[in-house]
């Protein structure tokens, strides 16, 4: 079974761009959670996807947004890039509920100049 | 808010030894306590999940306890090896769905 997969890999942006981030979850898991890992703040909860529904939302600007699809795929999106958004961007995917085991993806290296 | 910390921040300590991470998080009203590995530039690595009901969980060499009522967790890496030299994280899930993760312990296995 193949594993959480992100695109692109790596990407260099400019401040006041704006960057799309996708995520494929494991086969079957309908929940994808985004999450930005840096290194003064470490990993922080960016929002979580279920069945194309955002279940829940962490203490970000609404410069971060994301959607997911019927397939369960999901996409997050940071407008009006700012040098502090370089970051390690990671995708999670779970089964269904709360109760589940979260698997992550390689994530992002987005660095903005 | 919940407040996750881990201790210590960085273990070194020489191949074949036993040891313990520690996880504490300030609020009990939890879904699951989650065990991850990072190894450098790389991905999380599920260890071990621990329901609010459960008290431990095991997987090969790695055992991990919960008491919800102080706050605690911990995981026990049995006879430790150069390949377990990574950074664990410990994550928690709240009763109202975000997750908060620990500031994370660097453990180096000296061969």
């Amino acid at each position: 079974k193949a594993g959480v997969t992100q695109t692109p890999r790596y990407l260099i942006k400019t401040r006041g761009q704006q960057v799309t981030l996708s995520c494929s979850p494991i086969s079957g898991h309908r929940s994808v959670s985004w999450y930005q890992q840096t290194p003064g703040q470490g990993l922080q909860f960016l929002f979580e996807y279920f069945s194309e529904t955002q279940r829940n939302k962490g203490n970000f600007p609404g410069r971060f947004s994301g959607r997911q699809f019927s397939n369960s795929r999901s996409e997050m999106n940071v407008s009006t890039l700012e040098l502090g958004d370089s970051a390690l961007y990671l995708c999670a995917s779970s089964l269904a509920g709360v109760a589940y085991e979260q698997y992550f993806g390689p994530g992002t290296r987005l660095t903005v100049t | 808010k919940q407040e996750v910390t881990q201790i210590p921040a960085a273990l070194s300590v020489p191949e074949g030894e036993n040891l313990v991470l520690n996880c504490s998080f300030t609020d009990s009203a939890i879904y699951n306590l989650q065990w991850f590995r990072q190894d450098p530039g790389k991905g999380l690595t599920s260890l071990l999940l621990i329901q609010s009901s459960q008290r431990e969980q095991t997987s090969g060499r790695l055992n991990a306890s919960l008491d919800k009522s102080s706050g605690r967790s911990t995981l026990y890496i049995a006879a430790s090896q150069p390949g377990d030299s990574a950074t664990y994280l410990c994550a928690v899930r709240n009763t109202g769905n975000q997750f908060y993760f620990g500031t994370g312990t660097s453990l180096t296995v000296i061969p």
